[in-house]
């Protein structure tokens, strides 16, 4: 049973608009949410965080909205750039140290 | 410079064998990782370790086996036990939450 789920295998926007990705979990006691971008045959870079007291963190162009009550995080990209084509997997945790992955979703930014 | 590195990019093997793949992190983490990522799907987490000398199973652990004799090193075995090793695997360490990753090996099982 997957625990995070990122529904959108794939994501096409269009260069200076904004991205979204969106990421489900199941587990209410996860408390600490996190992004990853990952580009082909590259480890997985960690972008942004958000911890489970807080609904929105913000660093430079991205954003990271999460909706307790309706176990929902989204990341915001404003305005996207090429470079940010890659994988986008979004993380959760409840502080044992583990990591609990989605899928990944697929961002192609369009010129 | 601190980080992780992962060793070698490229391996090849042939069937039946064992080997080896390298992760050596200065960063002076505890916790210690390995995953495996096959196309299309997401991170997969083998094993993993909190601490020197323990280590624990993680949801893919079958047909691999590590040693944390070290705080900076966490090496992977594949063995001829494991039926599909052809992968990309990524090691990667952490002092809490968040997780930082090495480059990666592709290993090809010919």
């Amino acid at each position: 049973d997957q625990q995070v789920k990122q529904n959108s295998p794939s994501l096409s926007v269009q260069e200076g608009r904004i991205s979204i990705l969106n990421c489900d979990y199941t587990n209410s006691m996860f408390d600490y949410f996190l992004w990853y971008k990952k580009y082909p045959a590259e480890g997985p870079t960690f972008l942004i965080s958000i911890s489970s007291i807080k609904d929105k963190n913000e660093d430079g162009r991205f954003t990271v909205f999460l909706n307790k009550s309706a176990k929902h995080l989204s990341l915001h990209i404003v305005p996207s750039q090429p470079g940010d084509s890659a994988v986008y997997f979004c993380a959760a945790t409840d502080s044992n140290y583990q990591l609990i992955w989605g899928a990944g979703t697929k961002l192609i930014i369009k010129p | 410079d601190g980080g992780i590195t992962q060793s070698p990019k490229y391996l090849f093997r042939k069937e039946g064998q064992n080997v080896t793949l390298s992760c050596e992190q200065n960063l002076n983490h505890d916790a210690m990782y390995w995953y495996r990522q096959d196309p299309g799907q997401g991170l997969r987490l083998i094993y993993y370790s909190q601490i020197v000398n323990d280590f624990q199973k993680g949801d893919i652990a079958e047909g691999y086996s590590v040693s944390r004799e070290k705080k900076e090193s966490f090496p992977l075995t594949v063995t001829s036990a494991q039926k599909n090793p052809t992968a990309f695997y990524l090691c990667a360490s952490s002092d809490r939450d968040t997780q930082y990753f090495g480059p990666g090996t592709r290993l090809t099982v010919l």
